[in-house]
């Protein structure tokens, strides 16, 4: 298995920007992707293939890669961005993982 | 537009077999763009990918869960399945299916999600 590491937690105020790393030795040879996940609500889809934004996301949503490591990063946070994230990969062959999940907490 | 509806059991007793449905209407599951599959997740846990299916029947299991699970498709009904043998209290959780988008080289997302639906593990 291949694993994706997060932090629990971040905290921003609103208006400033908030950046949510995921790590793991796949994802310089894989791509990434973002899930925002409010409580009680399904999972929706945020950035695609590291960096690609899906119609109806916030252009203040942006993701990015360097070696192991990928970045979401939510510029001008607002208080309807408070969630939880997860970032996500497969391994080539259709096995996927997530990371553990990162709650964003607007202060 | 794509919707995707859970349905079955909403407790099963420990060493049974759980058994979800999805139906899916705005979209056909027998096409090649896409897949189709399953993720659970437990109260206040993160989310966990178990199984996934392909139009050509192929399937894609999380190596954790791979000697329990079956994942099907009845293309005539435009509908995928889960089965989960042997279930303990573990296996509590709110069970989403999803359509899987692909990007080559095995890389695949989970572009939409059903509601979820709450399965109990209890006796």
């Amino acid at each position: 298995s291949f694993e994706l590491t997060q932090p629990p937690s971040v905290s921003v105020s609103p208006g400033q920007t908030a950046r949510i790393t995921c790590s793991g030795d796949a994802l310089p040879k894989q791509y990434a992707y973002w899930y925002q996940q409010k409580a009680g609500q399904a999972p929706v889809l945020v950035i695609y293939k590291d960096t690609e934004r899906p119609s109806g996301i916030p252009e203040r949503f942006s993701g990015s890669s360097s070696g192991t490591t990928v970045t979401l990063t939510i510029s001008g946070v607002q208080a309807e961005d408070e969630a939880d994230y997860y970032c996500q990969t497969a391994d080539g062959t259709f096995i996927v993982e997530f990371g553990g999940g990162t709650k964003l907490t607007v202060l | 537009q794509l919707q995707l509806q859970e349905s079955g059991p909403g407790l099963v007793k420990p060493s049974e077999t759980l058994s979800l449905t999805c139906s899916v209407s705005g979209d056909s599951i027998n096409n090649n763009n896409y897949l189709w599959g399953w993720v659970r997740q437990s109260p206040g846990k993160g989310l966990e990918w178990i199984g996934t299916v392909y139009y050509n029947g192929n399937t894609y299991y999380n190596p954790s869960l791979k000697s329990r699970v079956t994942v099907s498709a009845d293309m005539s009904k435009n509908q995928f399945s889960l089965k989960l043998n042997s279930v303990t209290a573990a296996d509590t959780a709110v069970y989403s299916c999803t359509r899987l988008n692909h990007y080559g080289a095995g890389s695949v997302c989970f572009d939409t999600w059903g509601q979820g639906t709450l399965v109990a593990v209890s006796s």
